[in-house]
């Protein structure tokens, strides 16, 4: 299996600018999250789906930012307008409840807002 | 509120020092508490799941143990190459998502 896929890896952008991280799941798997990792607060959930549905949005900071599971490969999160207190690491991870309950994470994307 | 510390941050050992990282946790029933592996520059790689206190689980040199209130991760005769971040998380019974604590920063010196 290929793992969990995010896109793109690293981008470095402008403040003010529309960011788009994206995340295709391990296929099958039914749970999906979005975390953030940073030095001063670790790795922190922002939202959470289940069945392409969202369950817990509580961790998503303000309404610049927004995610979103159109399908079961496929899942986005946006910032707009971008700050720099946003850089930091964004992490996809997906599971399969019933079979195991393991959650795996996917390689990140670091983003740079300057 | 759900609460994960990681002790120590750090620690340094030499190759073949045994030693203990700790994870303390409060939870409002627990579902399961992870461990994961987060080398520089990579995502969380899964280790263990325990799910209720008395269980053990082992991997090559590493045991997880779990009571409830903390966990441990007892590393023997480590190596160099199990230097890494090793962070602790919990589940808890009234959704899915993992709190994760800050991890501890292993490094094993030759």
């Amino acid at each position: 299996d290929a793992g969990v896929i995010q896109s793109p890896r690293h981008e470095v952008t402008e403040m003010g600018q529309e960011v788009t991280l994206r995340c295709k799941p391990i296929s099958g798997h039914d749970y999906l999250f979005w975390y953030r990792q940073t030095m001063m607060r670790g790795l922190e959930l922002l939202i959470y789906f289940n069945n392409n549905v969202p369950i817990d949005d509580s961790g998503m900071p303000e309404d610049r930012f927004s995610a979103k599971m159109p399908n079961a490969s496929f899942s986005t999160l946006k910032i707009q307008p971008s700050e720099p207190r946003d850089s930091a690491v964004y992490f996809c991870a997906s599971s399969f409840y019933t079979r195991g309950n393991t959650i795996y994470f996917g390689e990140g994307s670091w983003l740079t807002v300057v | 509120e759900d609460q994960v510390t990681q002790s120590p941050e750090a620690l340094r050992l030499q190759e073949g020092e045994s030693s203990s990282l700790n994870c303390s946790y409060t939870v409002s029933g627990l579902r399961g508490l992870f461990w994961y592996r987060q080398d520089p520059g990579k995502g969380p790689e899964f280790l263990f799941t325990l799910y209720s206190a008395g269980e053990e689980k082992e991997k090559e040199r590493l045991k997880a143990t779990l009571t409830k209130k903390e966990s441990f991760l007892h590393i023997t005769a480590p190596k160099p190459e199990d230097s890494a971040t090793y962070l602790c998380a919990v589940q808890a019974l009234s959704g899915y998502a993992l709190n994760f604590g800050k991890g501890t920063s292993l490094l094993v010196t030759p």
